[in-house]
């Protein structure tokens, strides 16, 4: 098991322009997670999805943040029309639904909006 | 609102003191997480508390759970420098994940030779 995987680790882009990062769980994992975190705070839930299914969203997720789990494996999260407030980094977690939930967490994506 | 607040946010200490850092929480959970950041990386599970008087211990490091107080705590013992980093305690409001983690602000940890 490699762990929790994302795709790319750092993605520059310039505003209004559309971005797609992909995330894969450890592959044993139900569940997975969007966060996003910005320099000097702590992540902040997005949503997740258990398998296929979307079942949370926070209401940091905007109309232009769109994610999906197709197949109940890897999932992509997309930011349409970026702006400089979405710079920051998006990271990933993924947990089972039995034990402690515990959730890890991948490498992330850092975005930067110019 | 669900809060996590932690305390103290930025902390320098010397190699070989003792320290503990606070993490209140503002309603009742019964599961609470701490993770290691190191700067530019992901974060790492440290521990997993998972019930009131909860204690768990890994090499210098030590948390514990008061659920009643809504308190966790991570003692330090002997700090060395390979345990600078960002600590960030998480609650999990929802009881099984289902709501994903409120995490704390994390504090930012410097240990000085």
């Amino acid at each position: 098991d490699t762990g929790v995987s994302q795709d790319p680790r750092h993605k520059i882009t310039k505003r209004g322009q559309n971005v797609t990062f992909r995330c894969d769980p450890i592959s044993e994992h139900n569940r997975l997670y969007w966060y996003r975190q910005t320099l000097g705070q702590g992540p902040e839930f997005l949503t997740y999805f258990q398998n296929e299914a979307q079942l949370e969203k926070s209401r940091l997720l905007s109309d232009r943040f769109s994610a999906e789990r197709p197949k109940g494996s890897f999932s992509t999260l997309e930011i349409q029309r970026t702006e400089q407030g979405d710079s920051a980094m998006y990271l990933c977690a993924s947990s089972s639904t039995t034990g402690f939930y515990e959730q890890y967490f991948g490498p992330g994506t850092r975005l930067t909006v110019t | 609102e669900l809060k996590v607040e932690q305390n103290p946010l930025f902390l320098s200490m010397q190699e070989g003191k003792n320290y503990t850092i606070y993490c209140n929480y503002s309603t009742t959970s019964d599961r609470l997480y701490w993770y290691r950041q190191d700067p530019g990386k992901s974060l790492e599970s440290l521990f997993v508390l998972l019930s009131n008087g909860a204690v768990k211990q890994e090499g210098r490091l030590m948390a514990s759970l008061d659920t009643k107080a809504r308190l966790s705590t991570l003692h330090i013992t002997a700090a060395v420098h390979d345990l600078s980093a960002t600590y960030f305690c998480a609650v999990d409001y929802s009881g099984g994940g289902a709501d994903g983690l409120t995490f704390g602000k994390g504090t930012h940890l410097i240990i000085q030779p």
